[in-house]
Order: structure tokens, then C-alpha cells, then sequence
């Protein structure tokens, strides 16, 4: 079946401009992840939904960053007046309630010039 | 906070035996993780380990131990499609939100 997918798959944006970035996870899938991976680096965690409720947003690296999951399903991550230190690949993933894999997305890269 | 400590970089011979440790040191545990990572491409999931032990599934086997916060990855029989990064993840709680090393780069020479 499909698998969990990201859009865009690239984004270049200019400092100060407002990004959004899609998670469709695998259907029927309860929990969904948003990670940010640095350049050389593992993903580092941002923030965690089951079914519509956000449960843990300690990851968020600041008021800029902002999710939602409004029907339990599609999830959106918004970056406002993005800053360089944005830069990096946005991971999601999905899973099944209460199991422990988790099944990635191919990530956005975003870059902010 | 969390640390998660693995070699930056491995390389092996195609056939050859590879061995990527992880140590940790997180504020809880529910289990250890090893993910691969194609350059590009998003990481699939290879292992888990929640208790002690040695889990073999195919030409990958992962180890863990609780008490000395330390697993490794085994990979045997290597494959040039085996280049690749491999993540070692904690999960420090029942969520199961990861908390990741900065990955082992592992070369498959011929």
C-alpha cells in the first residue's frame, strides 16, 4: 500500500517568509511524528499528534514553528519568518497505535537563503 | 536531555562482518531502535530491542544491554547495497518519540 508521504520535496525559501510543509500518513495510522534532520546529523524530534490532539510539542525550537493535525489525518507543519538556521530536512512518520515502528517519509528539504 | 553516542564512520569489505555500537544515556527507556538511511532518503526501520539480549532477523542481528546502556548492530554478509547510514534511537518514553544518534556512515568497498 502507499506509504507516508511529504510535500513539497524541495522548498527554497527567502529569510522572513512563511513555509508550510504536508504529512499524509499511512492511513489509519494514530500517531505521527514531525522530525527536523540537520545536515550529517540523526533527526532530532519536534513534535508528536494521536489522532488530532498534539500531545508533546517540547521539540518545537521556537513560537515560529507550528502544527496541526485538524482531522486526525493530514498533518501540516507551519514555519513562520523563517530564519537560516532553518535549513534542514523535515521528517514525518506514522504508526499504528501503541506500536513502537514508526514508518518515515521521504522528507522536505528546506532551504533558506 | 538525552545522549546517544556511535562511530561517525565504518567501512568494510563487500562478504565482511560490520559492528556499529551505540551507547546511551537517556532519562527513561522503552526501547532501542536501529534505523538505515540511504543518502536522500527517508530511514526504514531494521530493529528493536526492549530487553536484554540478541535479536537475529536475517543478515542484521542488534544487541542490547540495559544495565551497561549499550547495543550494537550486526550486519554480516555485506552487500554493496548496505552503504548506507545506520541510526541508533532511543525511546525514552511510552510515546515512543525517538530521541536518535548522529548516525554511523557505513562503506562497502568491493
Amino acid at each position: 500500500g502507499a506509504g507516508v508521504s511529504q510535500s513539497p520535496r524541495y522548498k527554497v525559501a527567502k529569510r522572513g517568509q512563511d513555509v508550510a510543509l504536508r504529512c499524509d500518513p499511512i492511513s489509519g495510522h494514530v500517531s505521527l511524528f514531525w522530525y527536523q534532520q540537520a545536515l550529517g546529523q540523526g533527526p532530532e524530534f519536534l513534535t508528536y499528534f494521536q489522532n488530532e490532539a498534539q500531545l508533546d510539542k517540547s521539540g518545537l525550537p521556537s513560537d515560529r514553528f507550528f502544527a496541526e493535525r485538524p482531522e486526525g489525518s493530514v498533518s501540516t507543519l507551519k514555519i513562520q519568518r523563517t530564519q537560516q538556521e532553518d535549513s534542514a530536512v523535515y521528517l514525518c512518520a506514522s504508526s499504528p497505535r501503541q506500536t513502537y515502528e514508526q514508518y518515515f517519509g521521504p522528507g522536505t528539504r528546506l532551504t533558506v537563503t | 536531555g538525552q545522549n546517544i553516542d556511535q562511530p561517525t564512520e565504518m567501512t568494510a569489505t563487500e562478504g565482511a562482518i560490520v559492528q556499529i555500537n551505540c551507547t546511551y544515556q537517556t532519562s527513561g527507556f522503552n526501547g532501542l531502535f536501529w534505523y538505515q538511511q540511504h543518502a536522500g532518503e527517508a530511514p526504514t526501520f531494521l530493529s528493536y530491542n526492549v530487553l536484554d539480549g540478541l535479536e537475529e532477523k536475517g543478515r542484521f542481528s542488534s544487541f542490547l544491554s540495559r544495565s551497561k546502556g549499550y547495543s550494537y548492530l550486526l550486519l554480516k554478509e555485506l552487500q554493496m547495497k548496505d552503504s548506507a547510514s545506520y541510526l541508533c534511537a532511543v525511546s525514552p518514553t511510552n510515546d515512543y518519540k525517538l530521541s536518535f544518534g548522529a548516525g554511523t556512515t557505513v562503506t562497502v568497498r568491493a
